[in-house]
């Protein structure tokens, strides 16, 4: 079935550092991807999409691009900030109205 | 705005006593969901409603029902909540399809079972 795999947490930057958070995905047929964020106490919220190959997402300086070669998405940030502190979610929607997440991966800025 | 509410945001109850989580939608969206979050983990999917078509996954122990009596409301019913049903509940909505329709989450209501 399908499936998502991302990078353990936490990972621990300081303000300004680059942000990579590895993700990849297992499944049938062309999904789209997503990269949901959550804040302490809070429920989920979008943060990019791709629906096709080679589309790149992007939104408040997050990117991700979709990699069907490498069946990839990987988030990337040029210069995080300790707002950007939550638990990020890559997930994949195939056939069908499911989502499938990844495990989160925490993310800690220190200033 | 439109957007995806859930009351209460907090909820205690007691050991086998029933409860109720609501969820409504601004969105007019036909499809809406049901998660639990433990901490530290991805949400699990509990059901699903495609309209008035309800979709509970294998897992999901029966203790756990939904009504959805017309497009903008969902409720979640716990018939009796054990210990191990403590969690984060979130609610989301979407439009259908295989399409890149994302899903729009509540805030979550956090039950806690004494």
């Amino acid at each position: 079935g399908d499936s998502v795999t991302q990078m353990e947490g936490p990972v621990t930057l300081s303000e300004e550092a680059f942000l990579t958070i590895n993700c990849t995905y297992t499944a049938t047929g062309y999904p789209s991807l997503f990269w949901y964020v959550q804040y302490p106490g809070e429920g989920l919220q979008l943060l990019l999409k791709a629906t096709k190959a080679d589309d790149k997402g992007s939104n408040k300086g997050f990117e991700a691009t979709y990699r069907k070669e490498t069946t990839s998405f990987h988030l990337e940030k040029g210069s995080v900030q300790v707002s950007d502190s939550a638990v990020y979610f890559c997930a994949l929607k195939g056939y069908g109205n499911k989502l499938v997440f990844g495990a989160g991966t925490i993310l800690r800025v220190k200033s | 705005d439109a957007m995806v509410i859930q009351n209460p945001r907090y909820q205690v109850t007691q050991f086998g006593k029933p409860v109720t989580l609501s969820c409504s939608q601004t969105l007019n969206h036909n499809v809406m969901y049901w998660y639990q979050q433990k901490s530290s983990q991805a949400p699990k999917l509990l059901f699903h409603y495609y309209d008035k078509d309800f979709n509970n996954e294998a897992d999901t122990p029966d203790n756990f029902q939904s009504r959805r009596p017309n497009t903008s409301f969902c409720f979640l019913d716990i018939r009796s909540p054990g210990l191990g049903d403590a969690a984060m509940y979130l609610c989301a909505t979407s439009r259908a399809g295989t399409g890149g329709h994302e899903q729009f989450f509540g805030p979550g209501t956090r039950l806690t079972v004494l």
